[in-house]
């Protein structure tokens, strides 16, 4: 099946500094999907990719769609303490509406 | 828009009792919904995919006849915890995939989880 490798696993940085995360699949996704986890909460839908190539930002957020189809990242500029959270990413295949899932990155944000 | 409800947000009960949770989608239809589990510290495991009108397809190694799923409408789907048990307990997600091509059906929008521990 399909697996998603996401990096880095977890993370602590100061507050201010830039995030970024990736995430690498053994197949192609037709969508690439970020989400944020806070503890006790469902995912929250960050940003979402459909093209590739695509680079969609939403505030200090930046994601970009791999050229390959196979890999995505997700930046954070100028870090805030209620940054924390467990960061998901997600994709799926084509005519798919299921979705894989990596493992997460833990973000720690230091004030 | 886009937003999804879970109820109830924490259940206790006893083993062998059945438990519900409810899963909206309050501004949007969807046609497909999703159950996922996460147990603590790890990522979302999908349990079952669900679509209004039609019986849900589980994942391998996923119980139907202890999961029971209800996709009564474009806006309401259920899962029944049959006969519960310790090993159930968990945080238990749901998603819905909107009808609407501006939402993206590529999207899954997640509600806020139920926290189940049987006793």
């Amino acid at each position: 099946g399909q697996q998603l490798n996401q990096s880095p696993q977890s993370m602590f940085i100061q507050e201010g500094e830039d995030v970024s995360m990736n995430c690498t699949s053994s197949s192609i996704f037709n969508t690439w999907l970020w989400y944020k986890q806070e503890p006790g909460e469902g995912p929250v839908l960050l940003i979402a990719l459909y093209k590739a190539g695509e680079l969609t930002s939403n505030g200090r957020l930046t994601a970009q769609f791999g050229i390959t189809r196979k890999d995505s990242f997700l930046n954070i500029s100028a870090s805030i303490p209620s940054d924390v959270g467990i960061y998901f990413c997600a994709g799926a295949g084509a005519g798919s509406y299921q979705l894989t899932f990596g493992k997460g990155t833990k973000l720690s944000v230091i004030p | 828009g886009a937003v999804v409800s879970q109820h109830p947000s924490r259940v206790i009960c006893k083993s062998g009792t059945s438990v519900k949770i409810e899963c909206r989608s309050l501004d949007f239809q969807a046609t497909t919904m999703f159950w996922y589990r996460q147990f603590p510290k790890q990522s979302l495991m999908l349990m079952a995919t669900s679509n209004e009108g039609s019986k849900a397809t589980y994942e391998q190694g996923v119980e139907k006849d202890k999961f029971l799923i209800n996709h009564a409408s474009l806006t309401l789907s259920t899962l029944t915890v049959t006969s519960a048990h310790p090993e159930d307990s968990s945080f238990y997600i749901c998603s819905a995939s909107p009808i609407d091509l501006q939402l993206s059906t590529d999207t899954q929008y997640f509600g806020p989880g139920t926290r189940l521990t049987v006793l």
